[in-house]
């Protein structure tokens, strides 16, 4: 079953950075692009943005467009988000989901989520 | 980018009733409308995909309609582990872009 398991919580300090994992299993990695959507406490969630499986091509949203890297490593099937310049509005749980960028595509398995908690 | 609103943003209902949450967007999207169910301290759930198609899985009780900028999302017959918060997203342009979440509660 296709299962997106992500890496544990983080702890961090303003200005520092923070890279999360999603380790895909139970299907054809390279067949599907994954997503990474965040939630701030108490509050709704926020599409970051997509990175392709298959050719690496990505697509960030101009908030996060100069801080965030996200890459996917085919021999692990792993997706990973890199957020840099962390601030406090950072603290949030954050999302991998699977999906193309395709008219009509949708997040169709989530991953658990991971805590980013920025604190001084 | 492509606006979503939910309304109502919560709702108190009771178990058995009949429910319908409205997702306005703020161009067309014609049918690219997904619908996400999330529990407290878990991860979102696909619900409904391209406005009408439930997935594998779910309820028949949930149901999807309309078109263009307006859609809903209802729930027939109310049961207690639906009280939960939905969201819709568009999936037409980039960003995709979630409503802002509609919160359902026990009355």
């Amino acid at each position: 079953q296709v299962q997106l398991v992500q890496s544990g919580v983080e702890v961090k300090k303003p200005g520092a950075s923070v890279k999360v994992s999603c380790k895909a299993t139970g299907y054809s990695f390279t067949n599907y692009g994954i997503s990474w959507v965040r939630q701030a406490p108490g509050q709704g969630l926020e599409w970051m943005g997509w990175i392709s499986a298959y050719n690496h091509n990505t697509e960030y949203i101009q908030k996060f467009q100069d801080r965030v890297t996200m890459t996917t490593e085919t021999s692990t099937t792993t997706a990973y988000m890199e957020l840099r310049s962390l601030t406090f509005d950072d603290t949030a749980m954050y999302y991998c989901a699977r999906g193309e960028l395709a008219v009509g595509d949708n997040f169709d398995y989530w991953g658990q989520g991971t805590l980013v908690t920025v604190s001084s | 980018d492509i606006q979503m609103t939910q309304s109502p943003s919560s709702l108190s209902a009771s178990v058995g009733d009949r429910v319908t949450i409205t997702c306005r967007a703020s161009q067309t999207i014609r049918g690219s409308l997904n619908w996400y169910q999330q529990k407290p301290g878990e991860a979102p759930k696909l619900l409904i995909s391209t406005t009408s198609t439930l997935q594998s899985g779910a309820p028949s009780r949930f149901s999807g309609s309309g078109s263009d900028t307006e859609f809903t999302l209802t729930i027939s017959s109310l049961q207690p582990e639906d009280f939960a918060t939905y969201y819709c997203q568009q999936s037409y342009k980039t960003p995709r872009t979630f409503g802002q979440g509609t919160r359902l509660e026990i009355k």
